[in-house]
Order: structure tokens, then sequence, then C-alpha cells
């Protein structure tokens, strides 16, 4: 069945620091690719999302791009902030033939940022 | 615009008691999923809800999990009776329409339930 696999957490930088969360997939169909973040207390809020291959998704200085020959979904920041420490899911949603829209999780890799 | 609501936030039982909880969808989404999110791992769609008529619930434990989305409005999920292992955070989501092949539909969550079953 589909799945999503991502990094192992947690991850920890300094602030200003580069970020990469590494995000894999597998799935039969044509799948939308998201990227949500849960702050601590807080429920899943949606990051960005981008629904074919090469599309970029991009919010709040958040990357992220749909690679169909490598079946990744890799999100960047290019500065990340003490804010930013959070809960991080990458998710699909299958747009097949068998569609129902839900979508399907990674673990989660959790970012904290230390000033 | 409201987003979705979820009661109670927080809830505590002993194994074989039962627990509700209710979910309030944005306003005109027709479609409404609830997860379940164990303890260090990505939510689990348990049932997806079309209007008021059930879409998926294959990943939904029949034998004590039941969920009604009555008048395609509200929603509520029944556990009973728990067992330890349904401690977890209950998420409900929402969204426009059915997720056709053209649809990007986005899932709005609520804040959650966090179930504990002692």
């Amino acid at each position: 069945g589909d799945s999503v696999t991502q990094m192992e957490g947690p991850v920890t930088l300094s602030e200003e620091a580069f970020l990469t969360i590494n995000c894999t997939y597998t799935a039969t169909g044509y799948p939308s690719l998201f990227w949500y973040v849960q702050y601590p207390g807080e429920g899943l809020q949606l990051l960005l999302k981008a629904t074919k291959a090469d599309d970029k998704g991009s919010n709040k200085g958040f990357e992220a791009t749909y690679r169909k020959e490598t079946t990744s979904f890799h999100l960047e920041k290019g500065s990340v902030q003490v804010s930013d420490s959070a809960v991080y899911f990458c998710a699909l949603s299958d747009r097949g033939s068998s569609n129902t829209g839900k979508l399907i999780f990674g673990q989660g890799t959790t970012l904290q940022v230390k000033p | 615009e409201a987003g979705v609501a979820q009661s109670p936030r927080y809830k505590i039982i002993e194994k074989r008691q039962s627990v509700a909880f209710w979910c309030n969808p944005i306003s005109g989404h027709a479609t409404l999923y609830w997860y379940q999110q164990i303890l260090g791992q990505g939510p689990k769609l348990l049932i997806q809800f079309q209007n008021n008529g059930v879409v998926d619930d294959s990943q939904l434990p029949k034998d004590r999990f039941s969920a009604e989305r009555l008048k395609g409005v509200d929603s509520t999920l029944k556990i009973q009776p728990a067992k330890l292992e349904d401690s977890a955070v209950y998420l409900c989501a929402s969204s426009f329409g059915s997720g056709s092949r053209r649809s990007t539909d986005t899932q709005y969550f609520g804040p959650g339930t966090r179930l504990t079953v002692l």
C-alpha cells in the first residue's frame, strides 16, 4: 500500500541554520504531497503542498519540490528560527482510481531550534 | 472563518469504560475525517464521511469503535469499551469536496482530543 517515510528525529539546529527534513513516498497512483506542522499544544496545520511532478510548494520560507524520479518531497528552509520548533509531518493523498482523499502520514520529525 | 471544533480537549477514563468525542467541521465542508494519532506516530485514518455517508472505514476497529455524522454536519466518534492501546489523540479534519482528480482539497484539522485510558 501507499506509504510515507521521514527521516528520524529529533533534529536540533541553531538559529539561522539551514534545514532539510527528508521525505520519500511509495504510491501506486498520482499523489498530491503535503507538509503539515504541529506546534506544541496545537493541531495540525498545512504548511505547503504540491500536486504534480516538479511542482514546488512554499510557505513561510519553507520549500519542498515534488520529485517523481526519486519519489521524494524534502522540506527545506534557509534560515530557521526558534519559532519553527515543532513536529513536521510529510503526507500524501492518492488521487488515483481508488481516490478517497485520505491522507497517509509519515511518522513525523521533531525540530528543535536553539537560540 | 471558524475552524474545526472538537470537544472535549482532554479525557481520562479507565479501561472498559466508554467515551465519545464530538467534531464540528468548517461550515460548508462536505468531507469529514477522523484520525487516530498515537504518541510518536503520524495520524492514521479511522473513518471518512462524505456528507452523512461513510466513504472509508477500513481501519476502524468496528468491534469497539463507532462513528456517525447526522445531517452531514457534526460527527461523533465513540469507543466502547476502551482499551489501554486506545490512548491517543483523536483528530477531526474536514475538507470542501470529495478529492476528485482535479481537486487538491486541503484538509483542515481541529485541535484534537487527547484520550488517556488507565
